[in-house]
Order: structure tokens, then sequence, then C-alpha cells
């Protein structure tokens, strides 16, 4: 089964508003990452936390990360229509094979003009 | 130019046809992915392979098979195409030596099997 499940599934705001994501995962972890999917395209990486963080930030993007609840949470903050897209958490798994990652089934972020 | 690129983009194919998609990549790793892609499901590995002479199966590598030429090249195939294999199709890369796993994905190939 998989290892990480976004919620919600669907999510839409307005332009400006903030986009939050949660991410839950099931196994001990080295890592956990957030991908962006445009609607077709290939994932594309955009932030990775350890799992001895507890809180990252890239632009406009806020990563939290929970080992204690195996979950993490994605924030967009000031959306803009072009983050309209998918949205996915995957996990390595620490006691599994290495190079593998763990992709849940992602949270299609909608932001309307 | 893209450091992942996968050929073909689109592919219509009839049940029973065997077919080959391809993936090439440019970033020097030594980890490739072949992964699919259905609506509602996310991504589900496929095949994996991290460096020429190691192929090992994903979660869903019934009707499938793999090939590495080399390390820029992997390659996917369908012996016996089946309706329910249509899908979106991703091939990844990674490189072992920063520990992250972190993977680089191609624009896919949009497979239907008719």
């Amino acid at each position: 089964s998989q290892q990480g499940e976004e919620d919600p599934q669907a999510l839409s705001i307005q332009e400006g508003e903030n986009a939050t994501m949660n991410c839950s995962y099931k196994t001990s972890i080295n890592n956990l990452q957030w991908y962006r999917q445009n609607s077709g395209r290939g994932l594309v990486h955009l932030i990775l936390i350890r799992s001895n963080e507890r809180e990252k930030h890239s632009g406009r993007l806020r990563v939290t990360l929970d080992t204690s609840k195996k979950s993490s949470s994605l924030l967009i903050t000031a959306s803009r229509a072009a983050d309209t897209a998918s949205y996915f958490c995957a996990t390595d798994d620490r006691g599994s094979t290495l190079g593998r990652l763990y992709f849940g089934r992602g949270t299609q972020l909608t932001v309307w003009p | 130019d893209a450091d992942v690129t996968q050929t073909p983009r689109n592919r219509i194919t009839k049940t029973g046809k065997r077919i080959m998609l391809e993936c090439s990549q440019t970033k020097g790793h030594d980890r490739m992915y072949w992964y699919r892609q259905d609506p509602g499901l996310g991504l589900r590995l496929i095949y994996y392979s991290f460096d020429v002479k190691d192929i090992n199966k994903g979660e869903i590598s019934d009707g499938y098979s793999v090939s590495r030429q080399a390390q820029a090249k992997f390659s996917l195939s369908l012996e016996s195409a089946i309706p329910n294999q249509t899908a979106l199709y991703f091939c990844a890369t990674s490189d072992p030596v920063k520990l992250t796993d972190t993977q680089y994905f191609g624009p896919g190939t949009r497979l239907t099997v008719l």
C-alpha cells in the first residue's frame, strides 16, 4: 500500500489566500519530499525536509514535519493562479530499500483568479 | 534541453500489441525508475534500476519488462498490451551520491490501449 496519503484530495481557493495540504505516512523515514505536477506533466521536486527537521521554508512554501504523528504539511502562502496543480508527498522508508520513494495520491489545488 | 526525455509522448495501440517506451537522461544519474499514474491512484512503481546491471521489480511489474541498455537509457516494454494498461507513464532518475533520493521526472508518455 502507498506510504503517503495527502489530505484533502481537492482544494479550491481564491488568489491571495493560503493553501494548506497535509500528508500522513506509515513508517519511519529519513526524509519527506513534496512534488508538484501540472496537468499531464512530469512531477517537479519542490522541497525536502529531513526527519530531524521540524520546519523548512522555500520562497512561498513552508513545510512542517511531525515524526511523532507521522505527518507533514505544505503551506503555500499568497497563492497565485499559476499554483494550480497537483501536489504529492513522497517518503522513503528507513527500514526498506534505499533509493525508493513512496508517493501519495496527491492533492489537486485550484486557485481561482 | 530536457534532462530526462521520454519517447513517444503519446501512443495509441491495440490489445495484444508489443510496445516499448523509451527513457533517456543526461543527468548522469545511476538510478532510474518507471512509474505509471492512473487517476486517483497516484504514482505506482513498475521497475527500477540502480545501475546498468541491476533490475528490480516494483509494486506492479506484472505484464511489463524493462531493459537498462546503458547508464543513460532505460526502456519499458509491454509484451502484450491490454486495455487496463492505459495510463500515463513516467520515467525518473535519482543520484545516490546526494543521499536524498530526490527524483527527476520525464514529461511522461500517455498510452492508450484499445
